[in-house]
């Protein structure tokens, strides 16, 4: 069965960066894009961009160029989101999900950005 | 970016109701909305893509409608495990963009 599983909580300083992870089974990892999302507390969810593992190609929110970065492994079927130059406006759970119309979705990370 | 106006923000209904929830997009979307049910503390869960489009597994009480710049989703019976909060999702242009929220009670 198709699975998206990410990384752990993520507890970061101001200023400083964190790498989450998104790592596919289940499916061939080239043959759907990876897509990011951010939800903050209060439900709000915001598409960050998405990841096309094939080929490297990627799509960004122009809200989060030079905020985000994805990349992906495909030997290992992973998708990675950094995060950097982080303030407390960054904290938030982040989910990857896959395809276009992102039918499965990770279960998402959890990073707080406090000093 | 694409607007998406999702209404109510939250309601209640009794068991076996009938409820609809709306997403008003700013301009049209040509179908390319997914509506998503999404449990505390859990990740969202496709119900509805391309619209009116049922996702395997989903249970038939769902439906979706809609074209042009107007869709909704319906609840024909709630249940219990419907209690939650519903997304909507444009992905006609870049970037996607997501209704703001309906939560969903049983009265």
């Amino acid at each position: 069965q198709v699975q998206l599983q990410q990384s752990g909580v993520e507890l970061a300083k101001p200023g400083s960066s964190v790498k989450i992870s998104c790592k596919a089974s289940g499916y061939t990892f080239t043959r759907f894009a990876i897509h990011w999302i951010k939800q903050t507390t209060g439900q709000a969810l915001e598409w960050t961009g998405y990841i096309a593992p094939g080929n490297g190609g990627t799509k960004y929110n122009e809200k989060f160029k030079g905020k985000a970065t994805l990349t992906v492994d495909k030997s290992s079927s992973t998708a990675y989101m950094q995060l950097s130059s982080l303030t407390p406006v960054d904290t938030a759970v982040y989910y990857c999900a896959r395809g276009g119309n992102l039918d499965y979705w990770g279960q998402g990370v959890m990073v707080t950005v406090s000093s | 970016d694409i607007q998406m106006t999702q209404s109510p923000a939250s309601l209640s209904a009794s068991l076996g109701e009938t409820v609809s929830i709306e997403c008003l997009a700013s301009e049209d979307i040509s179908n390319y909305l997914v509506w998503y049910q999404q449990k505390p503390g859990k990740s969202p869960q496709l119900l509805i893509y391309a619209a009116n489009r049922l996702q395997d597994g989903v249970p038939s009480r769902f439906s979706g409608s809609g074209s042009g710049t107007q869709y909704s989703l319906k609840i024909s019976g709630m249940q219990p495990e419907d209690e939650g909060d519903y997304f909507c999702l444009q992905g006609s242009k870049f970037p996607y963009t997501f209704g703001a929220g309906t939560t969903l009670e049983l009265k």
